[in-house]
């Protein structure tokens, strides 16, 4: 079965850049798009955005301009960078599978999620 | 951005109880809505895709409806294990947005 795991610093300080690693297993990571969504502590859940196996990007324009996702297909794994963070950006940081069929999308399945906590 | 509006923020109810949940786009979204369930500490788990399809493994007591603006998520007949967190989202377009989430509670 598809599994996800997130990985990375638990910890950031303020004004630097978050990096999250998302390894794929279990499936191809070809012919999917792949998410990040987060989830501050207690609260609800947030977009960031995708990338596509061969490359392509849709951001949340809330945050487009700090993120940037890439992809490794060769490790199966895709990334998440969010620039210049504060404490708003302290957060349980999921990836997840985008499946696409016939123009409908669902995200299935997740990873078990991150907490990243910026702070100094 | 499309706005997911969920109703009721918080339910109580008895276990055997039918319980409806209800999601509303600040648009048409055609039948592009997802529900989700998720348990403390966990990752959201899906439990319904594009508006009424049962995703593999999910009990049947689980069932979505609707379309354009208006869906629902009901649970036929409450277990212990149905009293946690409900999220919507829209896929129709980007950015995916989700409700802002129904806590079931143990009346």
């Amino acid at each position: 079965q598809v599994q996800l795991q997130e990985s990375g610093p638990g910890l950031v300080k303020p004004s630097e850049t978050l990096s999250l690693t998302c390894t794929v297993s279990g499936a191809s990571i070809s012919s999917y798009y792949w998410n990040w969504i987060r989830q501050p502590p207690g609260k609800g859940l947030e977009w960031i955005g995708y990338i596509y196996y061969s490359g392509g990007t849709n951001y949340n324009p809330s945050l487009k301009s700090r993120v940037t996702i890439s992809v490794d297909t060769s490790k199966s794994q895709f990334s998440l960078k969010l620039s210049s963070v504060t404490a708003a950006d302290t957060a349980v940081y999921y990836c997840a599978r985008m499946v696409n069929r016939g123009g409908e999308n669902w995200f299935d399945p997740w990873g078990q999620g991150t907490l990243v906590t910026v702070s100094s | 951005d499309i706005q997911m509006t969920q109703s009721p923020s918080s339910l109580s109810a008895s276990v055997g109880d039918r319980v409806t949940i209800t999601c509303r786009a600040s648009q048409s979204i055609s039948s592009y809505l997802n529900w989700f369930q998720q348990k403390p500490g966990k990752a959201p788990n899906l439990l319904i895709y594009t508006a009424s399809s049962l995703q593999s493994g999910v009990p049947s007591r689980f069932s979505g409806s609707g379309s354009g603006t208006d869906f629902t998520l009901t649970i036929s007949s409450l277990q212990p294990e149905d009293f946690t967190t409900y999220y919507c989202q829209q896929t129709y377009s980007t950015p995916y947005t989700f409700g802002q989430g129904t806590k079931l509670e143990i009346k």
